[in-house]
């Protein structure tokens, strides 16, 4: 099984200040098709976790321009450029490149 | 607008069975991989069962052999069949599409004595 491995796992954050994630698989997410299948989520408390990038750095429809993923391989980063207090919540990346897909241990971030 | 409304919950002692449902509205359901995955209390997210679009189906090794993945492509719903459920399955189990870009809100799955 790929193993996604996020850092940090709590990431205390100043509102309008800039805040990074950072997710490593096991093994590269490049599949034959050449698209990498990188995902992201957000998971607030007491709501089911929204997807907020695909494919490495693709944003999902409704998703604020404040938030940008990039990598490639193995290594990828999910950016937010300026923090706002809903983006508190739990951190998740996944992988989608094989079964089972798994996700990371997830990165909590709060305000400070 | 995509809309995925789990049932099927509910409280169950160790060795018995649920089935879940989930109805689905706002997209073209046939042709779309469906999932359902869990998520324990105070744990992340994990990727239980997987319905291809190609019709294959997926299981992860901690339910192969116990829950059964199908759907009604007439009725737009998808299904988990749970049987022999023991305590670790006591989760959250919500409906997915896709990839992940729509999930469900989820309904409760609690084993226990």
């Amino acid at each position: 099984d790929v193993v996604m491995t996020q850092s940090p796992l709590s990431l205390p954050v100043t509102v309008g200040q800039p805040a990074s994630i950072s997710c490593r698989s096991s093994q590269s997410l490049v599949y034959t098709d050449g698209d990498t299948y990188l995902n992201w989520f957000h998971q607030r408390p007491g709501q089911s976790p929204r997807r907020l990038i695909y494919k490495v750095s693709n944003r999902d429809s409704g998703v604020p321009d404040r938030f940008s993923g990039s990598g490639s391989g193995t290594d990828f980063t999910l950016k937010i450029s300026r923090v706002e207090a809903e983006d508190v919540g739990v951190y998740y990346c996944m992988h989608s490149i094989n079964w089972p897909w798994t996700f990371g241990q997830g990165t909590k971030v709060e305000i400070k | 607008e995509v809309q995925l409304l789990e049932s099927g919950g509910g409280f169950v002692q160790p060795g018995g069975s649920l089935r879940l449902s989930c109805a689905a509205s706002g997209f073209t359901f046939s042709t779309s991989g469906m999932s359902w995955v869990r998520q324990a209390p105070g744990k992340g997210p994990e990727w239980v069962s997987l319905f291809h679009d190609d019709n294959t189906r997926q299981y992860a090794d901690s339910v192969k052999g116990r829950f059964a993945i199908s759907r009604d492509d007439s009725r737009n719903t998808l299904y988990l069949q749970m049987n022999s459920l023991r305590v670790d399955d006591t989760a959250v189990y919500y409906c997915v599409k896709d990839r992940g870009d729509f999930w469900g809100q989820g309904t409760l799955v609690t084993v226990s004595s």
